[in-house]
Formats: structure tokens, sequence, C-alpha cells
């Protein structure tokens, strides 16, 4: 058990450019969370699967914004035309059904739009 | 919606003190889970303590324990013996309809030496 691993770190990208993150979470939990986390906030729930389907998405979530996780397994996050505004750390996380014992984070990773 | 309101942005403590972090939450659920979670600087988030709602005890894991006191809507985290490596944000959370957790705006703690 490695933990939830996030790739990349950090991510520079311009004004206008697609981005993908990968989101490997812990291998038995069936459930993967995606969060933002603005700059001194608490993290914003995006959306989350349970295996391969997604259960819910926020408002949040532009339709820029696409999430998959193909067989149940590590999970993309797709931010297409980026923004300066989706400057932020994306966090993902993974938990062994609900959430009644917490979930286990990822280091994040960091987006900056220039 | 669920809201999870931490009133102090900032809080400082000396090592090997006491200090509370605050949280109140708002929720018309009855059965529910609240969490503290730690974040240090460029690291990731790490659970620090758990408490269910329909549990009257309060939550201990060694020098974090928490006050939660259920009428009130409060959930606050004490932690005892401070040291330098408490120095973190901490996020009070709840478990919004068993799915997923709604964070509060965080509380960073800086220990001094």
């Amino acid at each position: 058990d490695t933990g939830v691993s996030q790739n990349p770190r950090h991510k520079i990208t311009k004004r206008g450019q697609n981005v993908t993150f990968r989101c490997d979470p812990i291998s038995e939990h069936n459930r993967l969370y995606w969060y933002r986390q603005t700059l001194g906030q608490g993290p914003e729930f995006l959306t989350y699967f349970q295996n391969e389907a997604q259960l819910e998405k926020s408002r949040l979530l532009s339709d820029r914004f696409s999430a998959e996780r193909p067989k149940g397994s590590f999970s993309t996050l797709e931010i297409q035309r980026t923004e300066q505004g989706d400057s932020a750390m994306y966090l993902c996380a993974s938990s062994l059904g609900t959430g009644y014992y917490g979930y286990t984070f990822g280091s994040g990773t960091r987006l900056t739009v220039v | 919606a669920q809201t999870v309101t931490q009133s102090q942005p900032e809080m400082s403590v000396q090592e090997a003190e006491t200090v509370t972090l605050s949280c109140t939450y708002d929720t018309s659920e009855s059965d529910y889970y609240l969490f503290w979670y730690k974040q240090p600087p460029s690291r990731q988030m790490i659970l620090v303590i758990r408490q269910e709602a329909y549990k009257q005890q309060n939550a201990t894991e060694n020098r974090f324990s928490v006050n939660f006191q259920k009428a009130a809507k409060s959930f606050s985290l004490k932690i005892s013996d401070s040291q330098l490596g408490d120095a973190a944000m901490y996020f009070c959370a709840y478990l919004w309809e068993g799915n997923k957790l709604v964070f509060g705006a965080g509380t960073i703690l800086r220990v001094k030496s």
C-alpha cells in the first residue's frame, strides 16, 4: 500500500491549453474523490466515483472539466481551455466504501495557469 | 447545504502548551461524522481524529482530543503538549450524506519554541 499517488506534482500551463491530471488511489478503495483547493482555503468538492461510475459532480465542475475512472482503478481529471481562475491545488482522495472512517488524500497537483 | 465554520484563521501556541481550535457546523441530520485533518506545508492532508455524532463520548487520539457539543453543533480540537511538528493548517470537516466531506476554511497553527 503506497497511499494515494497524484501526478504530476506541479503543472504550469498557458491559458487556453488543456491539462490532464492522474490519480492512483489505494488499490482496495472503491471510492475516489476530486477536490480543488485555492490558497488559504479549505478543499472544495468536485466529483466522486464509486468504482467506475461517476456518482456526483459539483456545480463547480464546469463543462470544461471532465473526470474519468476507467475500470474503477486510476482516475484522470482533464481541464480544457484552461483559465487563470483554474489555478489551484487539485486533490485526489480515496476511501473504502463511504467516508465514515475518513479519506486518504494524495499530495495534490498544483496547477498554475499563466 | 451543510456548512462548516472555523472562526480562527490563525492560532499560536507555545511548545508543550495546550491549544484549542474551534469549529461549528450547520446540519439537519441527526447522525453524521466529523473530522479534523492536518495539512502541513506542501504536504498531504492527514486525518487527525474522527467523531461519530451518535456517540456521546468525545474522541481521543494520543495528544489530540475533541470537545463535541451536539446541541450547540460545535466540534473543537484540543492539542495537548504541543510539538513543533504540530505546526500546520487544520481543517474541520463534515461528512455530508455519507458521500462527501465538506471542509471549513482552516486554521493555521503556529508553534513557538
